[in-house]
């Protein structure tokens, strides 16, 4: 079935720094990828998406690009800050489906 | 425009207990989710319905639980008799289907459930 792996956290970075979480996927076909983030206390939102091979996804300052030769869709951000402190879920959709599959998310902590 | 509104936040109950979780979806969306996320397992899809018929109940745990939705604009997720392995944090997430555009759930804030 299809499935959603993440790089287990949690990450803690210095704000200023470049932040990479890893995410693959495993579907037949051609899914839909997402990120959500999930600030304390609340539900999750959408940060970026991609609906195709080489696609890229971006949104206040993070970027996802849709890899099919290696069923990669990872999150990368130049420069963090503080307030990106929160957790970040990729996942996934196929065919056209609502339901969302979601990698078990990675914890992100940035320090002043 | 109001967001996805679930209630209660916080419920704290006993085992053996019927504990009622409540969605209010956004006005004109007509697909709805119930997610159920723990430390162990994640997020976890429960059940969905669409034009409040449920299509996948296949997430649902055991016969404990049970999902209703009477009207576009409301429903709710029981379980009767909890258990401590129910606690977690219950999503409810709804979208407008059938537009071509996939996957853009609007979540709510969840619903915290402790079992003692």
């Amino acid at each position: 079935g299809n499935s959603v792996t993440q790089m287990e956290g949690p990450v803690t970075l210095s704000e200023e720094a470049f932040l990479t979480i890893n995410c693959t996927y495993t579907a037949t076909g051609y899914p839909s990828l997402f990120w959500y983030v999930q600030y304390p206390g609340e539900g999750l939102q959408l940060l970026l998406k991609a609906t195709k091979a080489d696609d890229k996804g971006s949104n206040k300052g993070f970027e996802a690009t849709y890899r099919k030769e290696t069923t990669s869709f990872h999150l990368e951000k130049g420069s963090v800050q503080v307030s990106d402190s929160a957790v970040y879920f990729c996942a996934l959709t196929q065919g056209g489906s609502e339901k969302l599959v979601f990698g078990k998310g990675t914890k992100l902590t940035v320090n002043p | 425009d109001a967001g996805v509104i679930q209630s209660p936040r916080h419920e704290v109950t006993e085992m053996g207990q019927e504990v009622t979780l409540r969605c209010k979806p956004i006005s004109g969306h007509n697909s709805l989710f119930w997610y159920r996320q723990t430390m162990m397992r994640g997020l976890e899809l429960l059940i969905y319905f669409n034009n409040n018929v449920p299509i996948d109940d296949s997430g649902m745990p055991e016969d404990r639980f049970s999902a209703k939705m009477p009207n576009a604009s409301f429903s709710t997720l029981k379980i009767q008799p909890s258990e401590p392995r129910d606690s977690a944090v219950y999503f409810c997430a709804s979208i407008l289907s059938g537009t071509g555009v996939t996957g853009e759930l609007f979540f709510g804030e969840g619903s915290r459930l402790t079992v003692l």
